[in-house]
């Protein structure tokens, strides 16, 4: 059964730093792998979405990776802003399962 | 339109009660999604409907009972549920194939009394 980690759970930073959350997964034959943001009491905005054969995708400031072999995929957010404040959550589809979600990493970014 | 419109946003029932939740879509999806997710916690789906029909029920309680009367709606009716049954209800769609995208609409947060 697909299982779906993220580190860390939770991240305080001040306004302008760089930063990486991290996801691994334990089935490396996944279809794709999405990063979604939910702000406290709401539904999940897609940001970013990487195929099986791609490594990297952009988005403005995001940047998220995906290394299949070693079952890591990785978000970048440049310049954080306290609106990026969040729960950022990574879930994989492996084609015949639904998507398996990550517990999200909570980002607060402080002025 | 790339939005998935979720009614009501908030529903407070009790026990006895029998409502029911909407979910509408005008994007073509042919994949259409319910999730279940408490505080704190990520989603968990309870059901899926490709092309119209049921494709995955996630062992879900017969007191959640999904609808698709067209290919832009999704309803979840609800019957005697419990107070653990308290959460935010997600609708979700996507094309309905491999390799996409999942938009999700805004939830309705149900409290059962």
């Amino acid at each position: 059964k697909q299982e779906v980690t993220q580190i860390p759970a939770a991240l305080s930073v001040p306004e302008g730093e760089n930063l990486v959350l991290n996801c691994s997964f334990t089935d490396s034959a996944i279809y794709n792998l999405q990063w979604f943001r939910q702000d406290p009491g709401k539904g999940l905005t897609s940001l970013l979405l990487i195929q099986s054969s791609q490594r990297e995708q952009t988005s403005g400031r995001l940047n998220a990776s995906l290394d299949k072999s070693s079952g890591r995929s990785t978000l970048y957010i440049a310049a954080s802003q306290p609106g990026d404040s969040a729960t950022y959550l990574c879930a994989d589809d492996s084609g015949n399962t639904p998507l398996v979600f990550g517990k999200g990493t909570r980002l607060s970014v402080i002025a | 339109d790339t939005e998935v419109t979720q009614t009501p946003k908030h529903l407070v029932m009790g026990m006895t009660n029998k409502k029911s939740l909407k979910c509408e879509q005008h994007m073509g999806h042919r994949a259409m999604y319910w999730y279940k997710q408490k505080a704190k916690k990520p989603p968990e789906l309870m059901f899926v409907y490709s092309y119209e029909k049921l494709s995955i029920n996630e062992s879900v309680p017969s007191r959640f009972s999904p609808e698709c009367p067209n290919s832009s709606l999704l309803n979840l009716h609800l019957h005697a549920l419990q107070p653990e049954d308290s959460a935010l209800y997600l609708c979700a769609s996507s094309q309905g194939g491999l390799d996409e995208k999942l938009f999700f609409g805004s939830g309705t947060q149900l409290s059962v009394l």
